[in-house]
């Protein structure tokens, strides 16, 4: 079964980091591109952070760039979002995605999603 | 970045209705659009891709058009389980970005 298990979620206070990672099973992980998307509590999708299938590509949203930091491990089939200098607006669920190679990059499975809070 | 609009941002609709949603790009994205559906506390779920492309799996009575600013995603026949918000997103750009949403509830 294709899969996508993010983890790595928590409480956090402002100015704080957090590690986030996105475990792929089901398919071949170093063939595709992959990214991070977030929802903010009763708002709606927030593309954060994608990452080509060998790391050569890789795109920021304004809102997180110079904060986050994106990365994979094919070996490990492992995706990853390195969050520092944490903000309460960026406080949501994240998801990870992957990239639908054939279809105009659409993002055709996403995790579950792992919830971030950040707060004193 | 390119923007993304949907109209109308929510909607009643009944079971068997024929259901549009419009989403518009602020400039051409040819058709790099796509649709997806999510239902509370789930993650979304990709419908439609390339503006007219079925993802597999999804029932035929979704369907996507359009080209360069508009697009429409319509709903032939509501059923229950299509009570849900739906998202446009632009791929044309590396910086994706998404619609703001259009709920679509029971009437």
């Amino acid at each position: 079964e294709v899969q996508l298990v993010e983890s790595g979620g928590g409480l956090v206070k402002p100015g704080g980091s957090l590690r986030l990672s996105c475990a792929a099973s089901g398919f071949t992980f170093s063939s595709y591109s992959m990214n991070w998307v977030r929802q903010a509590p009763g708002k709606g999708l927030e593309w954060v952070s994608s990452i080509s299938s060998s790391s050569s590509y890789i795109y920021y949203a304004d809102s997180v760039k110079g904060r986050f930091t994106i990365s994979r491990d094919n070996a490990k089939n492992s995706l990853y979002l390195q969050m520092n200098s944490l903000r309460a607006e960026d406080t949501a669920v994240y998801y990870c995605a992957r990239v639908l190679i054939t279809g105009g990059d659409a993002f055709d499975i996403w995790g579950q999603g792992t919830m971030v809070t950040v707060s004193s | 970045d390119i923007q993304m609009t949907q109209s109308p941002s929510s909607l009643s609709a009944s079971v068997g209705d024929r259901v549009t949603i419009t989403c518009r790009a602020s400039q051409s994205i040819s058709s790099y659009l796509n649709w997806y559906q999510q239902k509370p506390g789930k993650a979304p779920k990709l419908l439609i891709y390339a503006a007219s492309s079925l993802q597999s799996g999804v029932p035929s009575r979704f369907s996507g058009s359009g080209s360069g600013t508009d697009f429409t995603l319509t709903i032939s026949s509501l059923q229950p389980e299509d009570f849900a918000t739906y998202y446009c997103q632009q791929s044309y750009s590396t910086r994706f970005t998404f619609g703001p949403g259009t709920k679509v509830d029971i009437k």
